[in-house]
């Protein structure tokens, strides 16, 4: 079965640095989005793309972050001068249409620790 | 803008017993989907189930099922025959049909099945 492969699983780096985290999504898929987890709290939308645009974003993705589709499979989050309060499970998703009835397929995550 | 609330912080069962997790919503809008999703340790995100709310019969999958009470804007999911496996967090989410894709997710509730 097609899966949405999120590389690395588990990504530490300095706080001020700056991290890209790696998406592939299932390969007929035309919708991406990025969501947050928070340790412990709730799964948070982040940006939502389609055809090379961004078609949402929550408060939360400020100009710190960013998204990029820069070739025909890879969907990338760059957060820029890390904070402590990045530190969260990053799911990346995927979706065959906008509709819900082709349902958003999620990544296993990429956890990301900002010391 | 939609909220999505989970009652049940925690929630514990003993196995091959029944359990039913709450979720209520609040939407203005008429078409709408709603899920659950199952978030084991491995912190992967798997959907459970998915309702229409055009469809007014409730869905089915397996020992899974949910009682959508639109009226109400409830959206309960029962698990029947409890397994260990069935032991994770469960998120409850939303999503409109006129935004791009966004998925608003409650607090979880995490579930204990004992042995």
């Amino acid at each position: 079965e097609p899966e949405v492969t999120q590389t690395p699983s588990h990504q530490v780096t300095q706080m001020g640095q700056e991290v890209i985290l790696r998406c592939v999504p299932i390969s007929n898929h035309l919708y991406f989005y990025w969501y947050r987890q928070i340790l412990g709290q709730k799964v948070e939308f982040l940006v939502s793309f389609y055809n090379n645009e961004i078609s949402e974003k929550s408060e939360i993705f400020d100009d710190q972050f960013s998204v990029e589709r820069p070739d025909g499979s890879n969907f990338t989050l760059k957060i820029r001068s890390t904070k402590l309060e990045d530190s969260a499970m990053y799911f990346c998703a995927s979706s065959e249409r906008q509709l819900a009835k082709n349902i958003q397929y999620f990544g296993a995550g990429t956890r990301l620790s900002v010391l | 803008a939609q909220t999505v609330t989970q009652s049940q912080p925690e929630m514990s069962v003993q196995e091959a017993e029944t359990v039913t997790l709450s979720c209520t919503y609040d939407t203005s809008e008429n078409n709408y989907y709603l899920f659950w999703y199952k978030q084991p340790p491995s912190r992967q995100m798997i959907l459970v189930i998915r309702q229409e709310a055009y469809k007014q019969q409730n869905a089915t999958e397996n020992r899974f099922s949910v009682n959508f009470q639109k009226a109400a804007k409830s959206f309960s999911l029962k698990i029947s025959d409890s397994q260990l496996g069935d032991t994770a967090m469960y998120f409850c989410a939303f999503m409109g049909n006129t935004n791009a894709g966004k998925s608003t997710f409650g607090d979880g509730t995490t579930l204990t099945v004992k042995p």
